[in-house]
């Protein structure tokens, strides 16, 4: 069983307004990576942001950054400023032991204009 | 440099019919990955190899066999295709274990069984 989980399929966020796409997961690993990813229509898999399990500061790249909580195994990612480009499918990815990444449901975000 | 490479791009085969997919990558890693990605349940890992000539089974393993004959390929093959292996296969290569590891896929391969 898929131990990533994205509860919400689809959302939508007026454009220049903040988003948040929820992931939970589970991992064996003691120490690890968390990643989202981006998928665009082109089907191209893009990296957003990367967590590392260990730091306690939340990521943060330009208009991206993540709320990670590491003992509630949650890992969201903030969109701020929207924009029409970050319409795509968003991956949460967790490695689940053994090098093995996994990678949650999705999340199609809209971008309202 | 073409990173990963994955062919063919499409293919449409009959139910029972066999293929193989190749990936090449050039980036020199040892991890290399297949999932397969269907509407509704994102990217499913199928087998993942951690180096040359070792393989290990992921979340949706039945009705594939993979081959890690060297660093840099990896080929998954349909022995008899059905309708439900319908999907868009992604290999991948790459990590997670330090600062600046992440996944890089193909561009994917559209397969459709009839």
């Amino acid at each position: 069983a898929q131990t990533v989980t994205q509860s919400q399929p689809e959302m939508s966020v007026q454009e220049a307004e903040t988003v948040t796409l929820s992931c939970t997961y589970d991992t064996s690993e003691s120490d690890y990576y968390l990643f989202w990813y981006k998928q665009p229509p082109s089907r191209q898999m893009i990296l957003v942001i990367r967590q590392e399990a260990y730091k306690q500061q939340n990521a943060t790249e330009n208009r991206f950054s993540v709320n990670f909580q590491k003992a509630a195994k949650s890992f969201s990612l903030k969109i701020s400023d929207s924009q029409l480009g970050d319409a795509a499918m968003y991956f949460c990815a967790s490695p689940l032991r053994d090098d093995k990444i996994i990678f949650g449901k999705g999340t199609r975000l809209h971008i309202l204009p | 440099n073409a990173g990963v490479t994955q062919t063919p791009k499409f293919q449409v085969l009959k139910t029972g019919q066999s293929m193989t997919l190749q990936c090449a990558q050039d980036m020199n890693h040892n991890s290399m990955y297949w999932y397969r990605q269907d509407p509704g349940m994102g990217l499913r890992l199928i087998y993942y190899s951690a180096s040359e000539g070792t393989t290990d089974k992921g979340e949706v393993p039945n009705g594939y066999n993979v081959s890690r004959l060297n660093k840099r390929e990896f080929s998954l093959r349909l022995e008899s295709a059905a309708p439900s292996q319908t999907s868009v296969y992604f290999c991948a290569t790459g990590g997670w274990r330090t600062t600046n590891e992440k996944l890089f896929f193909g561009s994917g391969t559209q397969l459709s069984v009839l």
